[in-house]
């Protein structure tokens, strides 16, 4: 089984809607991120989680939202998706020990039209 | 932020030896990590460097300068599967990760 995973592996939405992607894992780990990854562009934080109580933003937050629900739980939320949110999202995790590789789900590939 | 420079593509023969360069400028530095990414997949972990010098796992190998803010992954004995994106990310004092854009090698038979 998969340590992490995203749902859906897919979406299209359009212009205006909410939507909300989802992430788990069964590591263990304490830190999560989402990050997007747009072509010829590296990936981009978008928010990070620390612990359960802990909420940051990335690089380029606006226009999104987080919500840590539990220490396997992570999930992110486009409000009133627009167009130039259609990328690929990223979920990863990572312990808090003194190397803090960060391991990735599957991906979920949004379209907004 | 954090200033990530990598080749955009690189092509190579099977059996041969890429080296594939990463610059960086960074405010704080607590380590350097190779990722592996095929097309449309997760970005996998392939090494990481927090001490200057190199690291050694299998056929790649991983350097690191700190003062000269330069690294570089070194892919051995090439194989078809090894073409794919390879994504240069150094953590920062905040113990966030910038990612480069990554390289995309191409394994030529």
């Amino acid at each position: 089984d998969a340590d992490v995973t995203q749902t859906p592996r897919n979406r299209i939405t359009k212009t205006g809607k909410r939507i909300m992607l989802e992430c788990s894992q069964t590591k263990g780990h304490d830190r999560m991120y989402w990050y997007r990854q747009d072509p010829g562009l590296g990936l981009q934080l978008i928010y990070y989680s620390f612990d359960v109580k802990d909420i940051n933003k990335g690089e380029i937050s606006d226009g999104y939202s987080v919500s840590r629900q539990a220490q396997a739980k992570f999930s992110l939320s486009l409000e009133s998706a627009i167009p130039n949110q259609t990328a690929l999202y990223f979920c990863a995790t990572s312990d808090s020990g003194i190397q803090e590789t960060q391991y990735f789900g599957p991906g979920t590939r949004l379209l907004v039209l | 932020g954090q200033n990530i420079d990598q080749p955009t593509e690189m092509t190579a023969t099977e059996g041969a030896i890429v080296q594939i360069n990463c610059t960086y400028q960074t405010s704080g530095f607590n380590g350097l990590f190779w990722y592996q990414q095929h097309a449309g997949e997760a970005p996998t972990f392939l090494s990481y460097n927090v001490l200057d010098g190199l690291e050694e796992k299998g056929r790649f190998s991983s350097f690191l300068s700190r003062s000269k803010g330069y690294s570089y992954l070194l892919l051995k004995e090439l194989q078809m599967k090894d073409s794919a994106s390879y994504l240069c990310a150094v953590r920062d004092g905040d113990y966030k990760l910038s990612f480069g854009a990554g390289t995309t090698v191409t394994v030529r038979a």
